[in-house]
Order: C-alpha cells, then structure tokens, then sequence
C-alpha cells in the first residue's frame, strides 16, 4: 500500500529557510516523481514544482524560483523541499504527491502525504 | 501560462442531485486535465485522469468529458460524503502544471 509520510509542523520566522520532508513507502520509489503543492490557509491549491526520480531532474514554478529546492534521497526514499527567505505570503500547508508519468504524456499526482502545515510569524 | 477557470465558485445542492463543475483553459489542453477532490483539513484525491479516466476505487457516479479547452466533471447522484472542494488541473504544459481555483459544493 502506497503511503507518503510528511514531517511535522514548523513555525519559522520571516527571512528563515524550511525544509519538509516527505517519506514514501509501499512502491519502487525510483518508478515516480514526486511533486509539491501548498495551500495557503482558505485558499486554492498552488503547484510549487517536480523532481523526477529518473534523472534527478527539477521543475518549479515560476514564482518560486530561486527560493525553492527539492532533492530526494533515494537510500530512504525520502523526498524534501527546502524554501527559503519565507515571508507570511508563504504560511501554507505543503503537500508532497506521487507524480504518475506515462508515454502517452499523463502526468498527474496519484498519492498524496497527509501535508506540513508551515506558519512564517514574527 | 495556461490558465484554469472553474465555475462556479461553489453551489448547493441535495443529496441525489446531478451536480456539473466546469472547467476551461485558456488555450487548447487536449485531454490533459485531472480532477481532484478535497474534503477539509484532508489532502486532495485523484478522480478523474485524461479528462475522463476514473482512478482506480473512485465510484462509479463521478465522471469527466471534455477536450480542447473546455471539461465537465459530473456527479451523476450526489451523495453526503460528496460535499468537498473540487479542483481542476491542466497537465498539458508538463512539467509545469497550474490548477483552477476550485469549486466548492456544499449541502443546499
């Protein structure tokens, strides 16, 4: 059974660095990407970018680049986004997904973790 | 940027309702678009895939159509565990996917 695991809340304050862990179970972590989504309290949800498992490769998001890394370890098939220089605007609850890519071009997010909630205060 | 518009914004409706969510783009998808379900305070699930592909254990009553720049997801009879948020996302600009703003039904 697939399971996406996140790590817990964090309160940070503005101009510091997060990182979220995400810890996949349950499937050939290496056969999927994995991508990240936040919400901000009340809002939509914004898609922040990808890394591919099968080479390493990242996208972000255009209003995020720059401030936000995503790597992955594969001897724990564990997945972290790091976003840096937070402000308020960045108070969110971040979502890790499984990203499920074929030849035909699909592409879209089949698991999901159960979300960091991440606060930026002063 | 390909942009999603959902409507409407959210609607009311009873249990065994027909209930219709749109969902355009601004430019030709094809049938790239997924739809997701998000009950608060949970994470969003995975509905419908290729405009009108069901996920694997998703009931039967939902359903997607659509192509180019237009979608529906479709709740044929709406049931209480229904009531949630529903998103749209365009998958057509991979990797770099955008989803609507969402709709939100509610019980009428």
């Amino acid at each position: 059974q697939v399971h996406l695991v996140q790590s817990g809340v964090e309160v940070k304050k503005p101009g510091a660095s997060v990182k979220v862990s995400c810890k996949a179970s349950g499937y050939t972590f290496n056969n999927y990407g994995i991508s990240w989504v936040r919400q901000a309290p009340g809002q939509g949800l914004e898609w922040m970018g990808w890394i591919s498992l099968y080479n390493g490769n990242t996208n972000y998001a255009q209003n995020l680049q720059g401030r936000v890394t995503m790597t992955t370890d594969t001897s724990t098939s564990t997945a972290y986004m790091e976003l840096r220089s937070l402000t308020s605007d960045d108070t969110a609850t971040y979502y890790c997904a499984r990203v499920f890519y074929d030849s035909s071009g699909y592409f879209y997010f089949d698991y999901w973790g159960q979300g960091t909630l991440v606060t930026v205060s002063s | 940027d390909i942009q999603m518009t959902q409507s409407p914004s959210s609607l009311s409706a009873s249990v065994g309702d027909r209930v219709t969510i749109s969902c355009r783009a601004s430019q030709s998808i094809s049938s790239f678009l997924n739809w997701y379900q998000q009950k608060p305070g949970k994470a969003p699930k995975l509905l419908i895939y290729a405009a009108s592909s069901l996920q694997s254990g998703v009931p039967s009553r939902f359903s997607g159509s659509g192509s180019g720049t237009d979608f529906t997801l479709t709740i044929s009879s709406l049931q209480p565990e229904d009531f949630a948020t529903y998103y749209c996302q365009q998958s057509y600009s991979t990797p770099l996917l955008t989803f609507g703003g969402g709709t939100r039904v509610e019980i009428k």
